[in-house]
């Protein structure tokens, strides 16, 4: 079963960049056809859908966090990244990754997350 | 933005009841509409996706319906581990998610 992970500091200064990782295991970002994406979650706007990607590097943003983020492809086959620039209080919040439910779509649904990561902005 | 409002924010029943929760979509996004059921400390979980489709492993107690502005998701006979919060998504204009329905034990 396809497995998503996320990994990174759960700490992030206000005005620095939070940077995550996802590790996919039991399945390969390289050989398939799906778009990763990243979500967060707050007790104040809910879920929030960050962006996605695919293995070549087509991604899409939601417009209103396009100017900070930047969702890219690791270097190894199974992970993808996010970063996220000028970090306030407001951007704390637990970060999932997950994968879009149908192959080729960029904009979708999403049918596998990882456990999700807190991660809290305060200096 | 499509705006997605869910109602009740809370629906206190008991197990083997029904459960009748409504997401209204602030335009209309045709059938691209999910429901996702999560508990806490968890991840969501896809349970229903195109308004009415179960998606994979989904026990059949659980249906969607609607489209364009107004969408239902049912549970036709809550079972323990339904007591949960469950989200609504839309993908008619890129990708957003109601506020969420608690449903609990009466």
């Amino acid at each position: 079963q396809l497995q998503l992970q996320e990994s990174g500091p759960g700490l992030v200064k206000p005005s620095e960049t939070l940077s995550l990782t996802c590790t996919v295991s039991h399945g390969s970002i390289s050989s398939s056809n799906y778009y990763w994406g990243w979500i967060r979650q707050t007790p104040g706007k809910g879920l929030e859908w960050i962006g996605n990607i695919d293995y070549s590097g087509s991604s899409y943003y939601n417009p209103s966090l396009r100017s900070r983020v930047t969702v890219s492809v690791g270097t190894s086959k199974n992970q993808f990244s996010l970063r996220l620039s000028s970090v306030t209080a407001a951007d704390t919040a637990v970060y999932y990754c997950a994968r879009v439910s149908s192959a080729y779509f960029a904009i979708n649904y999403f049918d596998y997350w990882g456990q999700g990561t807190l991660v809290t902005v305060s200096s | 933005e499509i705006v997605l409002t869910q109602s009740p924010a809370t629906l206190s029943l008991s197990p083997g009841e029904r459960a009748t929760l409504s997401c209204r979509a602030s335009q209309s996004i045709s059938s691209y509409l999910a429901w996702y059921q999560q508990k806490p400390g968890q991840a969501p979980r896809l349970l229903i996706y195109d308004a009415s489709n179960r998606a994979t492993g989904i026990p059949a107690r659980f249906s969607g319906s609607g489209s364009g502005t107004d969408f239902t998701l049912t549970v036709s006979s809550l079972e323990p581990e339904d007591f949960a919060v469950y989200y609504c998504q839309q993908r008619s204009n890129w990708l957003t998610f109601g506020g969420g329905t608690k449903v609990e034990i009466k």
